[in-house]
């Protein structure tokens, strides 16, 4: 059965840098998503992207954070200067039309700011 | 904008026993979906259950099944026949229908634990 798939699952590194989490979603699906879980918290949704650009996005989406989708496998987030605050669990889902509700998600990416 | 309510932090079940988590949601919109979604210790997060709001029948799925009240904005969702699989903590969450872009709005989510 076709999954969305993440990497890293953990993911550590220093505040100040550059990340990028990796989601390969499911083949034929056109909606992509990113969620953020903070630890013990509610899942967050961050952005939305469908047609190779952003269709909404969150409060806590701001100039630090990106998304792309590089080569029509791939559906990245980058976050450019990583903060403490940004240590969470990070979810990729996707989507496969319109008229289709479920959100299929990844297993997640850990990521850990030091 | 929508909110996702969930009040019961944790709650706890003897296996096969029977157990409902609760949910209540604010929203001005009359079309939309409803889900739970169960993410256990792997932190994978699954879907449980589905309700369209437009459908006044309440969904069930095997062991699952959900009490839909629209005009309360509720939406419990019962687990009967508990199993220790079934140990995961539980999110509620809404979403607009009609909409292409499918934002999943979750609650706070319920720590379920079976005991044998």
């Amino acid at each position: 059965e076709p999954e969305v798939t993440q990497t890293p699952s953990h993911q550590v590194t220093q505040m100040g840098q550059e990340v990028i989490l990796r989601c390969v979603p499911i083949s034929n699906h056109l909606y992509f998503y990113w969620y953020r879980q903070i630890l013990g918290q509610k899942v967050e949704f961050l952005v939305s992207f469908y047609n190779n650009e952003i269709s909404e996005k969150s409060e806590i989406f701001d100039d630090q954070f990106s998304v792309e989708r590089p080569d029509g496998s791939n559906f990245t987030l980058k976050i450019r200067s990583t903060k403490l605050e940004d240590s969470a669990m990070y979810f990729c889902a996707s989507r496969p039309l319109a008229g289709v509700d479920e959100q299929f998600f990844g297993p997640g990416t850990r990521l850990t700011v030091l | 904008a929508q909110t996702v309510t969930q009040s019961q932090p944790e709650m706890s079940v003897q296996e096969a026993e029977t157990v409902t988590l609760s949910c209540t949601y604010d929203t001005s919109e009359s079309n939309y979906y409803l889900f739970w979604y169960k993410q256990p210790p792997s932190r994978q997060m699954i879907l449980v259950i589905r309700q369209e709001a437009y459908k006044q029948q309440n969904a069930t799925e095997n062991r699952f099944s959900v009490n839909f009240q629209k005009a309360a904005k509720s939406f419990s969702l019962k687990i009967s026949d508990s199993q220790l699989g079934d140990t995961a903590m539980y999110f509620c969450a809404f979403m607009r229908r009609g909409t292409s872009y499918g934002k999943l709005t979750f609650g706070q989510g319920t720590i379920l634990t079976v005991h044998p």
